[in-house]
């Protein structure tokens, strides 16, 4: 049982370049997310998917495009990389009963 | 939207001794109010929530308390141990049936906490 698995943990990109981030969970949850983490900032949310087929945006959603594959995987998008988007990214599964959130070990991404 | 203001940025306390960081939030709506503790080069781990029909909850060494009227939370982490040194998130959301909503959360900016052998 391995929880939430991100792929890769590390990458580096030169502006303009596209890149997925790749996440899946083994806990049958049927929420997921992406955040990202900032020095001094907290996480934010970028997008959200209550369900599989269903996507949302979440607080910072400009530049990342994301999918929804399956109940179990859940992929961020970078089309055009910008040297703001270097950030830690995670991703996260939610119990729909204990309502608890379970995070990813995260992607460190950076954009030159 | 919501705003999570933390506190302080810094802590550093010797093993034994008690550590308290404070979180306050705008949005009287909120209702679920998550800890998190991350160690270097891994993600947030849960280590302690309450919801906002409780004032105080406790597991073990930590303690989470609730001030609905002053909009505020704190994290009670008592006999520190060097195994504690981390860096601490507080979370808010407006959490709604079926699950989705509580993973919405708005993150105060941590709190580096380093306990001295």
């Amino acid at each position: 049982n391995a929880g939430v698995t991100q792929t890769p943990k590390f990458q580096v990109l030169k502006t303009g370049q596209s890149m997925t981030l790749q996440c899946a969970q083994d806990m049958n949850h049927n929420s997921m997310y992406w955040y990202r983490q900032d020095p001094g900032m907290g996480l934010r949310l970028i997008y959200y998917s209550a369900s599989e087929g269903t996507t949302d945006k979440g607080e910072v959603p400009n530049g990342y495009n994301v999918s929804r594959l399956n109940k179990r995987e859940f992929s961020l998008r970078l089309e055009s990389a910008a040297p703001s988007q270097t950030s830690v990214y995670f991703c996260a599964s939610i119990h729909r009963v204990t309502e608890k959130l379970f995070f990813g070990s995260g992607t460190q991404l950076s954009v030159l | 939207g919501e705003n999570v203001e933390q506190h302080p940025s810094t802590l550093s306390v010797q093993e034994g001794d008690s550590a308290v960081i404070k979180c306050t939030y705008s949005d009287s709506a909120s209702n679920y109010f998550p800890w998190y503790k991350q160690e270097l080069g891994k993600g947030p781990q849960l280590i302690i929530d309450i919801r906002s029909n409780v004032g105080e909850k406790k597991d073990q060494r930590i303690a989470v308390t609730l001030n609905k009227t002053a909009k505020h939370f704190s994290l009670h982490i008592t006999e520190t141990q060097p195994e504690d040194s981390a860096v601490y998130f507080c979370a808010a959301s407006m959490g709604s049936a079926g699950g989705t909503s509580y993973g919405k959360l708005t993150f105060g900016q941590g709190t580096i906490l380093t306990v001295h052998p």
